[in-house]
């Protein structure tokens, strides 16, 4: 089993939608929590970063954090042609021997239509 | 300001050839990750550095493979002798006073 386990998709969505993502993990000692977005033949580019648990919003964006179900969501509301790519979680230790290091979702792609 | 700098963007070579590729990272981060991203396998961490010290090298997959950073300015990733199943997009990432990593454009390597 992955420590982090993400539906790959790919998910297709009318704009206007709101789109869930999520990712769960089994390693309990994460407790920071990052969704990355990445366009076609590009790099990486972080979107949201949150520590511990609870929600932080940013514009249309929503990530939300529960320790107890070792669950993350990623919702983006009012979906744009432009949301279109593909929507990596990370995460990390607070430190130890692994510190700094992130584990990543394998992505969910996601195309949202006119 | 200036992210994470990698080259060449793209780089076509034949098996059995060496291939570099260089990175230079974000001013005043002091980690460096470098990872390998393809279809099947998603996106692996390779080697990183705390403070222009490899930490963690664990993810190189052979000894073909090497990194190296030999200041707070730039790193490389060797690979000699190439083959094709090194075929993928390199990503180099820093990373300054938080977790949060930011990733370079990526080099795309196809090895034939």
């Amino acid at each position: 089993q992955k420590e982090v386990e993400q539906d790959p998709g790919p998910l297709s969505v009318p704009e206007g939608a709101i789109v869930s993502l999520n990712c769960t993990y089994s390693n309990s000692a994460f407790q920071y929590f990052m969704w990355y977005r990445q366009y076609s033949r590009k790099g990486p580019e972080l979107l949201m970063y949150t520590y511990s648990s609870g929600n932080k919003e940013d514009g249309r964006f929503t990530a939300q954090v529960d320790k107890s179900s070792k669950y993350i969501s990623l919702f983006i509301r009012d979906s744009q042609p432009s949301d279109s790519a593909t929507y990596l979680c990370a995460m990390s230790n607070a430190g130890g021997t692994s510190y700094g290091k992130l584990t990543f979702g394998q992505g969910t792609i996601l195309t949202v239509h006119p | 300001d200036a992210g994470v700098i990698q080259s060449p963007r793209h780089e076509v070579t034949e098996m059995g050839q060496e291939v570099t590729l260089r990175c230079k990272p974000i001013s005043g981060h002091n980690s460096l990750f470098w990872y390998r991203q393809t279809m099947m396998r998603g996106l692996e961490l390779l080697i990183y550095f705390n403070n222009n010290v490899p930490i963690d090298d664990s993810g190189m997959p052979e000894d073909r493979f090497s990194a190296k950073m030999p200041n707070a300015s730039f790193s490389t990733l060797k690979i000699q002798p190439s083959e094709p199943r090194d075929s993928a997009v390199y990503f180099c990432a820093s990373r300054g006073q938080g977790y949060e990593q930011y990733f370079g454009p990526g080099t795309r390597l196809t090895v034939t």
